[in-house]
């Protein structure tokens, strides 16, 4: 079956610093990439949509100059948090689907600023 | 704009007894439905996949079912295991290439 691939799997920085999370589809190629976050507790939170080859689309209230989404290749999309700060530290989550198929996600990235 | 709710947010239960979760859903017009577990600090499972063509879906112990007119799904478990312990999340789809919208999930117990 489809499978996707996140890493790190968890993170911990200074605030400050920026990280960067990667989200592969290992076995299709994806033009649309979902990111979502998750608070303790919380239900998951669409962040951004990622489009192969265009600007991200942010939901409303995510800062797009703080979560920079790259989605250079079919296969391949970015999320960068920069200058991260304790309130950023989140699960965050990718997810893909083959084509009209259900939506796979990957296994997600805890990130832990301190 | 599509809203999922699931009721209960935690449910404690003893091995071996069958267990219903509950979710709904404000927009009818839905592209399809999963039902997801999550254990903590990990990403998601998908559980069943439920088209808006269909009322039902079985997989194992698991038994989701759909009506779309009412807006809502259930997610039953029979024979619960204490491994069933974890975060059942219900997610819908509007349309073919949109994001999921989830429920805030259901924590379930099941003790041994």
């Amino acid at each position: 079956g489809a499978v996707v691939s996140q890493h790190p799997s968890w993170v911990i920085c200074k605030s400050g610093t920026s990280v960067k999370i990667e989200c592969r589809s290992l076995d299709f190629q994806a033009t649309t990439m979902f990111w979502y976050r998750q608070f303790p507790k919380q239900s998951l939170m669409l962040m951004a949509t990622s489009n192969e080859g265009s600007k991200a689309t942010y939901e409303q209230g995510v800062e797009k100059d703080k979560f920079l989404i790259n989605h250079a290749s079919l296969t391949l999309s970015t999320l960068t948090v920069t200058s991260a700060h304790p309130e950023d530290s989140s699960f965050y989550i990718c997810s893909a689907s083959p084509l009209n198929e259900k939506l796979f996600f990957g296994s997600g990235t805890q990130l832990s600023v301190l | 704009k599509q809203e999922v709710t699931q009721i209960p947010a935690a449910l404690s239960v003893p091995e071996g007894e069958n267990l219903v979760l509950n979710c709904s859903f404000t927009d009818s017009a839905i592209y399809n439905l999963q039902w997801f577990r999550q254990d903590p600090g990990k990403g998601l499972t998908s559980l069943l996949l439920i088209q808006s063509s269909q009322r039902e879906q079985t997989s194992g112990r698991l038994n989701a079912s759909l009506d779309k007119s009412s807006g809502r799904s259930t997610l039953y478990i029979a024979a619960s295991q204490p491994g069933d312990s974890a975060t059942y999340l219900c997610a819908v789809l509007n349309s073919g290439n949109t994001p999921l919208v989830f429920g805030k999930g259901t924590r379930l117990s099941v003790i041994a």
